[in-house]
């Protein structure tokens, strides 16, 4: 069963805009939370982090907010690009270890 | 360049063949894995290994068989491969020292015919 659930599935922003992307998790254990980025023939890449003892990390125009008693947290990409246009991974796990990733958002920015 | 490299990068092959994927990691990580991405793009977890010792070993036909000489080196073998195993298959790394996420290779796409 996947232990990381991610919504939305597809997302069009328009350039400018911005691009929130959700995941909720279930297991409690989880103490580390990241974000992957994967453009089409590439490997996921490490865009942002957040480990819960922290609500919110903010790393140029990507955030991530967090909440723990809801046991979900978001990405949020501000002043969306044609560049960002990829698909986005949150993923899960206990000490960065047996990392369990969400279905993946397809974003599409429109210019 | 420091990464992780897979080869081969495209592999086709007809059913009921035995094929490997290679990974090798320059990053001096502890940790290896191999991720299989389906045609949906979910990333699933399939195997992990630590300085050579097996970790985690999910839920997988046993025609994969992992292999790891030393831990810069993580090499996956199919059996007798079947039009369901295709996918694109990903080998990462981590350190144990300090937590910055996985590294991933490029990838290995895999299309059994």
């Amino acid at each position: 069963q996947q232990q990381v659930k991610q919504s939305p599935q597809s997302l069009i922003v328009q350039k400018g805009g911005i691009s929130i992307i959700n995941c909720a998790y279930e297991n409690t254990a989880f103490d580390y939370f990241p974000w992957y980025q994967q453009f089409p023939g590439k490997g996921p890449a490490l865009l942002i982090a957040i480990r819960p003892d922290v609500s919110e990390k903010k790393e140029g125009r990507f955030t991530i907010s967090f909440n723990k008693s809801a046991k979900q947290f978001s990405l949020h990409i501000m002043d969306s690009q044609p560049g960002d246009s990829a698909t986005y991974f949150c993923a899960a796990s206990v000490s960065d270890n047996d990392m369990r990733f969400g279905a993946g958002t397809r974003l599409t920015v429109k210019p | 360049d420091t990464a992780v490299s897979q080869t081969p990068k495209y592999l086709v092959t007809q059913m009921g063949n035995d094929k490997s994927i290679k990974c090798e990691q320059n990053l001096g990580h502890d940790t290896m894995y191999w991720y299989k991405q389906d045609s949906k793009k979910f990333l699933k977890i399939m195997f992990s290994y630590n300085n050579k010792e097996l970790i985690i070993n999910e839920t997988v036909p046993n025609r994969f068989s992992p292999k790891s000489p030393d831990k810069a080196h993580l090499n996956l073998h199919i059996n007798s491969l079947e039009l369901g195993d295709s996918a694109v298959y990903f080998c990462a790394s981590r350190s144990d020292r300090g937590k910055n996420g996985y590294t991933f290779g490029s990838g290995t796409r895999l299309t059994v015919v």
